[in-house]
């Protein structure tokens, strides 16, 4: 069974710092990884798509890369702002376009 | 376009009563999905729909029932509500041959 997992849980960082955000996943037999951040009270919003073929993705201040045979992918935000301050949640298609999540990393940006 | 949206956005039962959970989508998507978040948990999928007329069963189906009304609509029943069920409820959709899934806001449920 396909487990994911984030680390750190919680991560506190001023603002402009750069940071990274760790996925990890048990099954590399993925098709691919999807980033999303989910605010307080709030739906889920894609950030990110890296199919397994490719290793990574970029949208503005985020860089998402995927290393499929060793199980891990990371989020790289740049120059942090407040703004950013979210949950941040990885997850894993396996088949049949169903997908496996982590339970996320609560990131504060401090002004 | 709204998007997902999902009914209510907010729901407190008491053990054993029923209630359906609504969610519709107007992108002409053709799947559409049902997860549970519970803190510190990460979101687990309850049923799914290929497509108009069919369903599957997702990572935890019991206790619940789907319908898909049409291709728009895809609601949640819950028969005989328990108190395990408290959490939330997102639903999701996604194009034909795409990848991404797209989330409604959710439904915050409370079983007493």
């Amino acid at each position: 069974k396909q487990e994911v997992t984030q680390i750190p849980a919680a991560l506190s960082v001023p603002e402009g710092e750069n940071l990274v955000l760790n996925c990890s996943f048990t099954d590399s037999a993925i098709y691919n990884l999807q980033w999303f951040r989910q605010d307080p009270g709030k739906g889920l919003t894609s950030l990110l798509l890296i199919q397994s073929s490719q290793r990574e993705q970029t949208s503005g201040r985020l860089n998402a890369s995927l290393d499929k045979s060793s199980g891990r992918s990371t989020l790289y935000i740049a120059a942090s702002q407040p703004g950013d301050s979210a949950t941040y949640l990885c997850a894993v298609r396996a088949g049949s376009y169903q997908l496996t999540f982590g339970k996320g990393t609560k990131l504060s940006v401090i002004p | 376009n709204a998007g997902v949206t999902q009914t209510p956005k907010f729901q407190v039962l008491k053990t054993g009563q029923s209630m359906t959970l609504q969610c519709a989508q107007d992108m002409n998507h053709n799947s559409m999905y049902w997860y549970r978040q519970d803190p510190g948990m990460g979101l687990r999928l309850i049923y799914y729909s290929a497509s108009e007329g069919t369903t599957d069963k997702g990572e935890v189906p019991n206790g619940y029932n789907v319908s898909r009304l049409n291709k728009r609509e895809f609601s949640l029943r819950l028969e005989s509500a328990a108190p395990s069920q408290t959490s939330v409820y997102f639903c999701a959709s996604r194009p034909t041959g795409h990848n991404e899934q797209f989330f409604g806001p959710g439904t915050r449920l409370t079983v007493l």
